[in-house]
């Protein structure tokens, strides 16, 4: 049972494009947001998180949108370059230990 | 600073097998997560320790256990193997449990269950 869904299961951008990915959540006892990029072979990196008190964050090229009421949000890749080619995991947890991960997004950034 | 260290990167096992993978987690953190990545499930969590007390256990059969040791170094075991045991396991060390600082995940343990 999937309690966070992610959308687009894959996508692929242009070098220098944006790239959108999108989860929705259900839990509204959630109030961490991680997010966590993968390459082929290794475990998932914590790449930028939010709390449910902030609408945006941004660190480099990485965004984190969030819509309390809509209980939505999503990461925005500025300026993708192809070494951002990896899968993304959006997560959402409400207590100790026990997060509620997406499906993941497999990005491919084309040169 | 050392990272998460998970052994064996790989294991092949044969159905009704038993198997124990090892996870060293970041020195001075004290939280270690548990998951199963699968293609068609993505990360599923399996359970939580926190100084050597499981906080939180997810959804898996009991034939999915664990435990962790004093200097935190943490073992899952998983008995009476099936073929849908086959996935990456990934272990994940935390200061929070993840909370507020994120995890830092390992390399994981690929089993193969034949």
């Amino acid at each position: 049972q999937q309690q966070v869904k992610q959308s687009p299961q894959s996508l692929i951008v242009q070098k220098g494009g944006i790239s959108i990915i999108n989860c929705a959540y259900e839990n509204t006892a959630f109030d961490y947001f991680p997010w966590y990029q993968q390459f082929p072979g290794k475990g998932p990196a914590l790449l930028i998180a939010i709390r449910p008190d902030v609408s945006e964050k941004k660190e480099g090229r990485f965004t984190i949108s969030f819509n309390k009421s809509a209980k939505q949000f999503s990461l925005h890749i500025m300026d993708s370059q192809p070494g951002d080619s990896a899968t993304y995991f959006c997560a959402a947890g409400g207590g100790w230990g026990k997060f509620q991960f997406g499906a993941g997004t497999q990005v491919v950034v084309t040169p | 600073k050392a990272g998460v260290t998970q052994t064996p990167r790989y294991l092949i096992k044969t159905r009704g097998q038993q198997v124990t993978l090892s996870c060293s987690p970041i020195s001075g953190h004290r939280s270690v997560s548990w998951y199963q990545q699968t293609p068609g499930q993505g990360l599923q969590f399996l359970f939580e320790y926190f100084s050597e007390t499981q906080r939180n256990k997810g959804n898996f059969p009991g034939r999915f256990s664990g435990r962790q040791f004093s200097n935190s170094r943490s073992e899952m075991n998983v008995s009476t193997l099936e073929l849908g045991d086959s996935a990456l396991y990934l272990c994940a060390s935390s200061l929070d449990g993840g909370q507020n600082y994120g995890y830092t995940f390992g390399s994981g343990t690929r089993l193969t269950v034949v």
